[in-house]
């Protein structure tokens, strides 16, 4: 069985620009939820994905938006980057509604 | 309303010991109360989870208490170990749909061997 597995390991990128996070959810899982996890706090839920269609958002602006594919995978954009948005990206993968949701080991993102 | 507050923030004790960390809520809808540990470098590992509707679960040196009265759950771990050392979050989700997690602060244990 494999696990979740997000890509890349650790990004660097300016102020301004867009950044594409990617997240395979564990085998069997078709639905992904994407968290932010500043220094030293919790991971904070930003949305979560089930069936290729957004099912809940946390308090996050517009501009960071995600996509379910087919295959259920997932992806994460940022949009208009900003320094506070330097963090640990974790996407984590269930099993439809279920509530146990397994980790991925994180993007780090350092903008600059 | 949506919060959870952990406690303490950091922890020290000696190979052998108990360690106690501590959550608290507000929100009465929270149905599914997890604990993660965390390893500097990686993600969140689920350790163990309850319900509302019992009182404590355990498996192996890992406990939860569960407080239902007080909104108050709190992770046990018996005979820690210097490989238990790393940060523990304590979690709170409702259903209706959509299992967000709130998270709490984390709390970062140090076993000393």
């Amino acid at each position: 069985e494999t696990g979740v597995t997000q890509s890349p390991t650790h990004l660097i990128k300016t102020r301004g620009q867009q950044v594409t996070l990617r997240c395979s959810s564990q085998s069997g899982h078709n639905t992904v939820s994407w968290y932010q996890q500043a220094l030293g706090q919790g991971p904070q839920f930003i949305f979560q994905y089930y069936r290729e269609e957004e099912n809940g958002r946390g308090n996050f602006p517009p501009r960071f938006s995600g996509l379910q594919f087919p295959n259920y995978s997932s992806e994460l954009n940022v949009n208009a980057l900003e320094l506070d948005d330097s963090a640990l990206y974790l996407c984590a993968s269930s099993s439809g509604l279920a509530v146990e949701q397994y980790f991925g080991p994180g993007t780090r993102l350092t903008v600059t | 309303q949506q919060q959870v507050k952990q406690s303490p923030q950091s922890l020290i004790v000696q190979k052998g010991g108990i360690s106690i960390i501590n959550c608290a809520y507000e929100n009465t809808a929270f149905d599914y109360f997890p604990w993660y540990q965390q390893f500097p470098g990686k993600g969140p590992a689920l350790l163990i989870a309850i319900r509302p509707d019992v009182s404590e679960k355990k498996e192996g040196r890992f406990t939860i208490s569960f407080n239902k009265s007080a909104k108050q759950f709190s992770l046990h771990i018996m005979d820690s170990q210097p490989g238990d050392s790393a940060t523990y979050f304590c979690a709170a989700s409702t259903g209706a749909g959509t299992y967000k997690y709130i998270f709490g602060t984390g709390t970062r244990l140090k076993v000393l061997a």
